[in-house]
């Protein structure tokens, strides 16, 4: 089946630092969906990619989709404690009558002051 | 606050009961979706309902069911409960096929 894969795992910086997630599909996906769920929260939907080569900012985060809508990045420039937390890619999986989003493993960022 | 309402927030119970979770969707969100949320594991999709229907369905134990009623209120019931399932279960709604709003989550212990 369609599996999402993300990396790194889990990543420790220090403020100011800049970070990057990676995410990549074992299949060619529609669109993409990043969200962040803070430490004891849930997630949060953060933006959504949908034409190949796409690239959305918002504030410190750059989004990209990938030319062949299979892999996607999100980087954030200077990183501030408040950019801690779990960040998930996501890609759907149409099914007969409904769908579900797959999501990536997740990376953890732990952000150092 | 993303207009999704789960409860119980924190639920104990012991190996082998049975517990309901209840989620409200957003108002005129039509999908309900369910995850669970492992420590050592990502958010696993179980099982989506849109408009009172099942549609599609993820790795639910056949111990889980769910239903989503009229009122689109949706219940996740999970039976013969063991240790493994101590996890926190998300509800999530979405109008269609755009982005999700999830809850805060229901936190299972099984002791």
């Amino acid at each position: 089946g369609q599996q999402v894969m993300q990396i790194p795992q889990y990543q420790h910086v220090q403020e100011g630092e800049d970070f990057t997630t990676y995410c990549n599909s074992s299949t060619t996906l529609s669109n993409i969906q990043w969200y962040k769920q803070r430490p004891g929260g849930h997630p949060v939907f953060l933006i959504q990619l949908v034409k190949s080569g796409e690239v959305k900012k918002q504030k410190r985060l750059t989004f990209q989709f990938g030319e062949a809508k299979k892999n996607s990045s999100l980087h954030i420039t200077a990183t501030q404690t408040t950019d801690v937390g779990t960040y998930f890619c996501a890609g759907p999986r149409y099914m007969e009558y409904g769908n579900k989003l797959v999501f990536g493993s997740g990376t953890i960022l732990r952000v150092k002051s | 606050d993303s207009g999704v309402t789960q409860t119980p927030k924190h639920l104990i119970t012991a190996t082998g009961q049975r517990v309901t979770l209840r989620c409200s969707p957003r108002s005129g969100d039509l999908s309900v979706y369910w995850y669970q949320q492992s420590l050592d594991q990502g958010l696993q999709f179980l099982i989506q309902y849109y408009n009172g229907e099942e549609r599609a369905k993820g790795n639910i134990l056949e111990r889980f069911s769910a239903q989503q009623f009229p009122d689109l209120h949706s219940e996740l019931n999970l039976s013969s409960l063991e240790l493994g399932d101590s996890a926190l279960y998300f509800c999530a709604s979405s109008v269609g096929n755009g982005e999700l709003f999830f809850g805060e989550g229901s936190r299972l212990t099984v002791l």
